[in-house]
């Protein structure tokens, strides 16, 4: 099973700040299989990314998705009010099962 | 737009088993695409449990597969997830979500918390 390590665990910026988030994988990641999502307090997570780079229907351009191999990156370029909450990774290339990281938590400083 | 609605018990007893139902409107589910069940536990991370194709096609978590059993019913288009022998490390909200391929989730339920307690 592909154990995903997301850092930092809370990460600490003001409003228009830059935001990059790390999720580094066990093993390879085949194909960059690799996804990203957004939760907020008390709802459902919401995809951001899928295959590593490509944002689901009606993500902001903000956010954009890179990496390959064992090291992947979530960058929000400016962070905007909604942007605070928690971001989950999630590999589906070695599948079942698909995993998930431990989730970084993005915090207004 | 595609929604989704889980519904079930929110408190199981120990040693019983949690069924829960997704309703799906706004797409048929016989069309294609795989659905599935993901949990997470209060205050932690998220855990897949499995997903299935319209035809039936299974994929389960193996650290679950012994009492994971997911089904559809296309005639009243929704599907179901059934856990069996639980235990209080089971309780966790439980969400159902159409997926991009075997295992990304695109679209999800709200969630419906269920608590494993005698």
């Amino acid at each position: 099973e592909i154990v995903l390590t997301q850092s930092p665990g809370t990460l600490s910026l003001s409003p228009g700040e830059r935001a990059t988030l790390s999720c580094r994988a066990s093993q390879s990641v085949s194909s960059s299989y690799l996804a990203w999502y957004q939760q907020k307090p008390g709802q459902a997570p919401r995809l951001l990314i899928y295959g590593a780079s490509s944002r689901a229907t009606g993500i902001p351009d903000r956010f954009s998705g890179s990496g390959s191999g064992t090291d992947f990156t979530l960058t929000i370029s400016r962070l905007e009010p909604e942007d605070f909450a928690v971001y989950y990774c999630q590999q589906y290339g070695s599948s079942p099962p698909n995993t998930f990281g431990g989730g970084t938590k993005v915090e207004i400083k | 737009q595609v929604q989704l609605q889980e519904s079930g018990p929110g408190l199981v007893k120990p040693s019983e088993t949690l069924s829960l139902t997704c309703a799906v409107s706004g797409y048929s589910i016989s069309s294609g695409y795989y659905w599935g069940w993901i949990r997470q536990p209060p205050g932690k991370g998220l855990e897949w449990i499995g997903s299935i194709y319209h035809s039936g096609s299974t994929y389960y978590n193996p650290s679950l597969k012994s009492r994971v059993t997911i089904s559809v019913d296309t005639s009243k288009n929704q599907f179901s997830l059934k856990l069996s022998s639980v235990t209080a490390a089971d309780t966790a909200v439980y969400y159902c979500a159409r997926h991009l391929g075997l295992a990304v989730a695109e679209y999800w339920g709200q969630g419906t918390l269920v608590t494993v307690s005698s």
